[in-house]
């Protein structure tokens, strides 16, 4: 089946850590997009790509890092300068930028 | 300021009745609007998704309704089950900053038995 897979589900980190999440997609989209989910407010964009080899910062990328060098796979690192990395982080895909977004399953990081 | 306001923030109903959530927005201009579905814990689905001509649209129990001129959107459900306890998304996707997509803080549904 055609999807999204985000990995892991569950991620616990110390301070001071980077921690990495995986996104895969094969639904062969070319967008992909990192949103962060908090309690009240709504998805905030952290990162997108719209082509392999391409990314660009969204409205909340300090403290964040992205790379794009195949189609299928969008991993997000959470670095040790992210303030507040505590959240539930969703990778979208879509066929084409601003297309319908189709979310994976999310991962929620908890910083011990 | 292009944004997206969802009331109530959660709502509570008995389990076969009905309910409209509601979305007010003022991204502008505008070129279309979907409605997302999110259980706990998982990523949202889309539900429905409306252009500026379209007036309304179904998707089984779930009616969506668009008011481009006042820029309102409602998502009904109708004969609500436990299974639609859920956070319902409203997203609006503007022209103006390479068609951004402008995010809600959802609606929490509770269905009781």
């Amino acid at each position: 089946d055609g999807g999204i897979t985000q990995s892991p589900k569950y991620l616990f980190r110390k301070e001071g850590q980077n921690v990495t999440l995986s996104c895969e997609q094969n639904l062969n989209h070319d967008a992909m997009y990192w949103y962060r989910q908090d309690p009240g407010q709504g998805l905030r964009l952290i990162y997108y790509s719209q082509i392999v080899n391409d990314f660009q910062k969204g409205d909340i990328a300090e403290g964040y890092s992205v790379s794009r060098e195949k189609k299928e796979s969008f991993p997000l690192t959470v670095t040790s300068a992210q303030k507040n990395p505590t959240a539930f982080y969703l990778c979208a895909s879509s066929i084409v930028w601003a297309g319908e977004l189709f979310f994976g399953e999310g991962s929620r990081l908890t910083v011990l | 300021k292009n944004q997206v306001e969802q009331s109530p923030q959660s709502l509570i109903i008995l389990e076969g009745k009905n309910c409209t959530l509601q979305c007010n927005y003022t991204v502008s201009p505008f070129s279309n609007l979907r409605w997302y579905k999110q259980d706990t814990g998982r990523g949202p689905v889309s539900l429905t998704i409306m252009t500026f001509s379209e007036n309304t649209k179904s998707n089984g129990r779930y009616t969506a309704t668009l008011d481009a001129d006042t820029k309102q959107s409602s998502l009904h459900i109708t004969a609500s089950q436990l299974s639609d306890s859920a956070s319902y998304i409203c997203v609006v996707t503007g022209r103006d900053t390479g068609n951004q997509f402008y995010f809600g803080t959802g609606t929490s549904l509770t269905v009781i038995p």
